[in-house]
Order: C-alpha cells, then sequence, then structure tokens
C-alpha cells in the first residue's frame, strides 16, 4: 500500500523559533496533501489543503503566515511554524491523496511538537 | 452538534470478545474513513467505504448510505488491538472527524 512518511517524528523547540515539518508520499505522486492537527483528547482538524505548485487553502481560522505550506513537487509538502509558542504544542499529521481521487487519504504517522 | 458522532467514546473488553464501533454523520459523503491511532499517535488508515461492507483480517466495516450510519466491527479482539479508532469523512469538499473511540482490551 502507498506510504506517507514524516520527519521529524518529534520536536522540542525555545519559543520563538520556527519549525519544519516535511511529508513526504514515498511510492505515489500526491498531488494533493493536508495538515491536521491533534491538540490532547480532541479529534484531528483540518488545517490546510495543498496542491502541488499552487497555493495552500486554509481552514477559517488558521493563520497562513504562521503555518506556511509548501507544496513544491508531487512527493514532499512542508509545514514551517513560524515563531512558535509553547500553545503551538500539539500533533501535527498530514495525508496525501494521489490521482485517483480525493477519497484515497494516506496518512502520516504525524510529527509531536513541544514548543517550551 | 457535529458532523461525525461516534459511540461509544471508551470501550474496555476482554480478549477474544466482539466489538462494534459506532460512527454516525449530519453531511452528504463521498467516502468514509476508519482510522487507528496508537499511543504515541501514528495514525493507520484502516478502511475507506463508499458503500457497502469491506473485511481485512479480523476487521469488518460496514456502512449504510441511506441510513448515514457505519459500523467497525473487531472479531476475536485482542490486546494490540487497543487503539483509539476515528471515523473520517469526506464530503468531497472537506473531511470531518469524530472524536474518536477509545478502546482497551484486556488480557
Amino acid at each position: 500500500g502507498a506510504v506517507v512518511s514524516q520527519h521529524p517524528s518529534w520536536v522540542i523547540c525555545k519559543s520563538g523559533t520556527s519549525v519544519k515539518i516535511e511529508c513526504r508520499s514515498l511510492d505515489f505522486q500526491a498531488t494533493t496533501m493536508f495538515w491536521y492537527r491533534q491538540f490532547p483528547k480532541q479529534s484531528l482538524m483540518l488545517m490546510a489543503t495543498s496542491n502541488e505548485g499552487s497555493k495552500a487553502t486554509y481552514e477559517q481560522g488558521v493563520e497562513k503566515d504562521k503555518f506556511l505550506i509548501n507544496h513544491a513537487s508531487l512527493t514532499l509538502s512542508t509545514l514551517t511554524v513560524t515563531s512558535a509558542h509553547p500553545e503551538d504544542s500539539s500533533f501535527y499529521i498530514c495525508s496525501a491523496g494521489d490521482s485517483s481521487g480525493p477519497d484515497t487519504q494516506y496518512f502520516g504517522p504525524g510529527t509531536r511538537l513541544t514548543v517550551l | 452538534k457535529n458532523e461525525v458522532e461516534q459511540s461509544p467514546q471508551n470501550l474496555t473488553a476482554q480478549e477474544g470478545e466482539f466489538i462494534t464501533i459506532n460512527c454516525s454523520y449530519s453531511v452528504g459523503i463521498s467516502a468514509l474513513h476508519w482510522l487507528q491511532q496508537h499511543p504515541g499517535g501514528g495514525i493507520v488508515s484502516l478502511f475507506m467505504l463508499s458503500s457497502g461492507k469491506k473485511k481485512h483480517g479480523r476487521l469488518i466495516a460496514t456502512i449504510n448510505i441511506q441510513e448515514k450510519h457505519s459500523s467497525l466491527h473487531i472479531t476475536a479482539s485482542h490486546p494490540r488491538d487497543s487503539a483509539v479508532y476515528i471515523c473520517a469523512v469526506n464530503t468531497g469538499n472537506q473531511f470531518y472527524f469524530g472524536t474518536g473511540t477509545s478502546l482497551t482490551v484486556i488480557p
């Protein structure tokens, strides 16, 4: 089956620094990638949808200048949390869809971000 | 009201028991996903359904489009099945997620 990887799997950083999270589709071309955030004991929340070669579409309430998304190739999307603060500490998950349609989603293992 | 409701929220079962987790949704969908999230957070996609029934090993997922309801069944449950099971629906434009069912299987 299709595999999506994320790097790093966990990261601890100081407040005010920026953190980049990578999402890669390992054996297929991902025309669309999704970024989610999950706070403890809560459900996944969609942050943004990124299509290769175009600007990401952000969900209401998600600051696009704070959460920079780049989908520069069909196998890689990056999420950069700029000037991270403790309230940004969360579990960030990406999923990727291939050309078969938006219904087919392959989830990455997630990245746990802790901002001190 | 959430677009996706799961029940129960928490479930404890003895090893070997048959388990059912339910998901109801209120929006029109193109597909429904069942996801498994283990402690530590990693998510595995178990099923994607748009109609009928799918089976994978000891896991069975069914969906009734007319009733807007899906069930995930686990036969002969095992402690390694302990995880949070999340139902997610895709409307074609957006994903909606349930809050998850936390399953603990006791040896």
